[in-house]
């Protein structure tokens, strides 16, 4: 099946500056990369997701790339603010009737002020 | 606000317990899917529903079973309940089960004493 790993396990940075989240997958069949922000106590909240058709999306401060010969996708963070400051898991899915999601394992990303 | 909904928020029991956990999908999701999030083994995928039909199996234990109704919401029925099992429960749908984007719920988080 299906494994993501995630990276850095925790991440701090000062507001302002940009955070990196990197993850890889192993099933070359996996076709959708989803980034969900957590805070803590609450539901999983979908920030940006990306396709195995395009290399880049972009949503204001968030951007995905995905490199699918590498099987790595990484999410970007510009300009952090502390209410920025979560637990980010990445997410990996392939086609099929079955679009069950598995997850890394979550990177808590503290925005100093 | 997701539009998926979980009742209860909070649920206390002891060993040996059975419980029953609810999700109500977001209006017009066919497929709801349950996931268990753990300090040890992060969000983990357990089974997916898709317009009452079992679609596809992760993770879950003997102990659990699931089923959708209907009216297409879903529970979880966890027996025998042990220490491990004490974690936060999340429900999701999508519009199909083909179709990428899952949206959470807010939990279910159990102890179980």
């Amino acid at each position: 099946g299906e494994n993501v790993e995630q990276h850095p396990s925790t991440l701090s940075v000062q507001e302002g500056d940009s955070a990196v989240i990197k993850c890889t997958y192993s099933d070359s069949a996996s076709n959708y990369f989803p980034w969900y922000k957590q805070e803590l106590g609450k539901r999983p909240q979908l920030i940006i997701d990306i396709r195995s058709n395009v290399g880049e999306k972009k949503d204001q401060r968030i951007a995905v790339t995905l490199n699918k010969t590498a099987k790595h996708f990484s999410l970007h963070i510009t300009e952090t603010q502390p209410e920025d400051s979560a637990v980010y898991f990445c997410a990996a899915t392939h086609s099929g009737s079955a679009r069950q999601l598995t997850f890394g394992s979550g990177t808590q990303l503290t925005v100093l002020p | 606000d997701s539009g998926v909904t979980q009742t209860p928020k909070h649920l206390i029991t002891a060993t040996g317990q059975r419980v029953t956990l609810r999700c109500s999908p977001r209006s017009g999701d066919l497929s709801v899917y349950w996931y268990q999030q753990s300090l040890d083994q992060g969000l983990q995928f357990l089974i997916q529903y898709y317009n009452g039909e079992e679609r596809a199996k992760g993770n879950i234990l003997e102990r659990f079973s699931a089923q959708q109704f209907p009216d297409l919401h879903s529970e979880l029925n966890l027996s025998s309940l042990e220490l491990g099992d004490s974690a936060l429960y999340f429900c999701a749908s999508s519009m199909d089960g083909s179709t990428d984007t899952q949206y959470f719920g807010p939990g279910t988080r159990l102890t179980v004493l």
